[in-house]
């Protein structure tokens, strides 16, 4: 079975700042996808970056990339120059190829101070 | 291109009553996933459709809970006779075939209150 932690229930960050949002996960498994998914308030789950974990370079969409540390099966999404609107809620999830089982974190808080 | 559509956006309604939640999933998706929020218990995996057949149903929580989908295009999840503590936000998300990481598409959610 996948698990997936985001130890940080909270976080904040300044406007225009920089900041990173940690998860970890464990699997056995050889060959899977990792996904970072945003809840704003008006609660739709909107996704925000996925890793293919047999790719080594690290995915990016505009302001939002991933330090993928296979070995340390750490996967955390940094966000640059953090806007208002970034403020959400930040779900960690991982599946193993072939499967349809998405496996979510607890979630990430994130405050965006102006 | 339209996304996930559920309906209705909120719900509110007394218990012991009939509650039935709509989902047209993404077209040309095949794959389609009922799921639960709750702040105890997080995002819950319900029940899972692939080409309109349910293939897991091991998270629906118990009979009251029955899904279907009659086409590729539509989607239910009905909760009968409905209890407080199946307050909750409910989504739909679908996805291309799975086996390849497709990421799943999520609804806006059904917020459901049941006093």
């Amino acid at each position: 079975a996948q698990t997936v932690t985001q130890s940080q229930p909270e976080m904040s960050v300044q406007e225009a700042e920089t900041v990173t949002l940690s998860c970890t996960y464990d699997t056995s498994e050889s060959d899977y996808y990792l996904f970072w998914y945003k809840q704003p308030p008006s609660r739709q789950m909107i996704l925000v970056i996925r890793q293919e974990a047999y790719k080594q370079q690290n995915a990016t969409e505009n302001r939002f990339s991933v330090n993928f540390q296979k070995a340390a099966k750490s996967f955390s999404l940094k966000i640059s120059d953090s806007q208002l609107g970034d403020a959400a809620m930040y779900f960690c999830a991982s599946s193993r190829a072939g499967s349809y089982q998405l496996t979510f974190g607890k979630g990430t808080k994130l405050s965006v101070i102006p | 291109d339209a996304g996930v559509i559920q309906s209705p956006r909120h719900e509110v309604t007394e218990m012991g009553q009939e509650v039935t939640l709509r989902c047209k999933p993404i077209s040309g998706h095949n794959s389609l996933f009922w799921y639960r929020q709750t702040m105890m218990r997080g995002l819950e995996l319900l029940i899972y459709f692939n080409n309109n057949v349910p293939i897991d149903d091991s998270g629906m929580p118990e009979d009251r809970f029955s899904a279907k989908m009659p086409n590729a295009s539509f989607s239910t999840l009905k909760i009968q006779p409905s209890e407080p503590r199946d307050s909750a936000v409910y989504f739909c998300a679908s996805s291309l075939p799975q086996g390849a990481g497709q990421p799943q598409h999520f609804g806006d959610g059904t917020r459901l209150s049941i006093l």
